[in-house]
């Protein structure tokens, strides 16, 4: 049972360039969530899922997408990469409004 | 503004001591209140869920909610250098998603 695991742990990116960043959960969750995190912002919620085959905005959505590939995983994009999308990023999942579960996180560099 | 705030510290305590975290929130519909610990470079873990007014216990660790005042706390007692992460404080909202709103977290040093 590992949980919440995402790919990659870090990466380095060009400004302009393109990555998707992979969530996979076991815990059979319906609900699935991208979060970053910035020196003293706390988490702030990118995208979310509540169920297989819904994504809904959350408060910082811009230049980001995001695909619920199916109950087990949720893929965040960015499409053109800008320096202010360095950041750490988490994945996390929960079931039914209880506690979020959250993977190791993906650390970007945009230069 | 942001709807949940926590005292941004840092705070600092000796060993031993009891140190506590405090965390507002302005969705007076929101049922459900998480403290997280987040050591550096790692990500947040839980250590405290509330759900009701009172106080909830567990081990060195008693979370309380006033839903009146729209307050949460984590008390730590005899804090120990290992309890020296930064703590999020986070509300599950009363919206149709239900997600969850976090502080931006206080940094929490216990010196031996």
């Amino acid at each position: 049972n590992a949980g919440v695991t995402q790919t990659p742990k870090f990466q380095v990116l060009k400004t302009g360039q393109s990555m998707t960043l992979q969530c996979a959960q076991d815990m059979n969750h319906n609900s699935m969530y991208w979060y970053r995190q910035d020196p003293g912002m706390g988490l702030r919620l990118i995208y979310y899922s509540a169920s297989e085959g819904t994504t809904d905005k959350g408060e910082v959505p811009n230049g980001y997408n995001v695909s619920r590939l199916n109950k087990r995983e949720f893929s965040l994009r960015l499409e053109s990469a800008a320096p202010s999308q360095t950041s750490v990023y988490f994945c996390a999942s929960s079931e039914a409004g209880e506690r979020e579960y959250f993977g190791p996180g993906t650390r970007l560099t945009v230069t | 503004q942001k709807e949940v705030e926590q005292n941004s510290g840092p705070l600092s305590v000796p060993e031993g001591a009891i140190a506590s975290l405090n965390c507002t929130y302005s969705d007076r519909g929101s049922q459900s209140f998480f403290w997280y610990r987040q050591y550096s470079g790692k990500s947040p873990e839980l250590i405290m869920s509330i759900y009701s007014n009172g106080d909830k216990e567990d081990g060195r660790f008693t979370a309380q909610l006033n839903k009146a005042s729209q307050y949460v706390s984590l008390l730590i007692r005899d804090s120990q250098p290992s309890d020296s992460a930064t703590y999020l404080c986070a509300g599950r909202g009363s919206g149709s998603a239900r997600q969850l709103t976090f502080g931006s977290g206080t940094q929490l040093t216990v010196l031996p």
